[in-house]
């Protein structure tokens, strides 16, 4: 069985600081990992994947994330933060490639002050 | 191109009363997918179509639940009759049978309200 867990519900940082979520993952199988993200009133939009290539995974908006396999982690990981990076922010699992369903975290909200 | 598209956008209705939703994927992926979050919860996958076949429906929580995707097109989603648990955000999500990794793509979501 799969599962993931996100590591604080809320995280504030100030503009311009590390945004650091937390993921961390169980599974049976090597596992095919996703950060999505939630816009207000949109539908989530897939930040980066890792795909059992490499580790360091670099996804759009200046994310990166990290596959620890001794750690069973994943943490989304931005230098700097923009005010327009207030989201929620979903991390996934699954079995393949996103073909099979996917086993989601509870979400971070991230909110950014100026 | 356009996104996957979800209709309505929000649904109120009483205990007892059906609602359908309606799903339809991006042109040409075979792959559609429902989710459901409820009260600020995970989302949790509740079926998988391959065209029109169901592949995967272990996350349906009862028979209350009906899925339907006639001619592998646009899918639909029927609760009846809806219960007060089953209030939250369906979403629906796409994605193509082969080349790349099979990136889930997905919808904005009909948050239903059950009263």
């Amino acid at each position: 069985a799969q599962s993931v867990t996100q590591l604080g519900s809320h995280v504030s940082v100030s503009e311009g600081a590390l945004v650091l979520l937390r993921c961390n993952y169980s599974s049976s199988v090597p596992p095919y990992l996703f950060w999505y993200v939630q816009y207000p009133n949109q539908g989530l939009q897939l930040l980066l994947k890792y795909t059992s290539a490499a580790t360091l995974v670099k996804g759009i908006n200046g994310f990166e994330a990290e596959f620890k396999k001794s750690e069973t982690s994943f943490h989304l990981t931005k230098p700097s933060a923009h005010m327009s990076d207030a989201a929620e922010y979903f991390c996934a699992v699954s079995t393949s490639g996103g073909y099979n369903k996917l086993i989601f975290g509870a979400g971070t909200r991230l909110a950014v002050h100026p | 191109e356009a996104g996957v598209t979800q209709f309505p956008s929000h649904s109120v209705i009483e205990k007892g009363q059906t609602v359908t939703l309606r799903c339809d994927p991006i042109s040409g992926h075979d792959n559609l997918y429902w989710y459901r979050r409820v009260m600020g919860k995970e989302i949790k996958f509740l079926l998988h179509f391959v065209k029109e076949s169901k592949q995967d429906e272990s996350g349906m929580p009862n028979n209350r639940f009906l899925a339907e995707r006639t001619g592998g097109t646009y899918s639909t989603l029927k609760v009846q009759p809806a219960e007060l648990e089953d209030s939250g955000v369906y979403f629906c999500a796409s994605s193509q049978t082969s080349g790349g990794v099979g990136e889930q793509f997905f919808g904005p979501g009909t948050r239903l309200t059950v009263l």
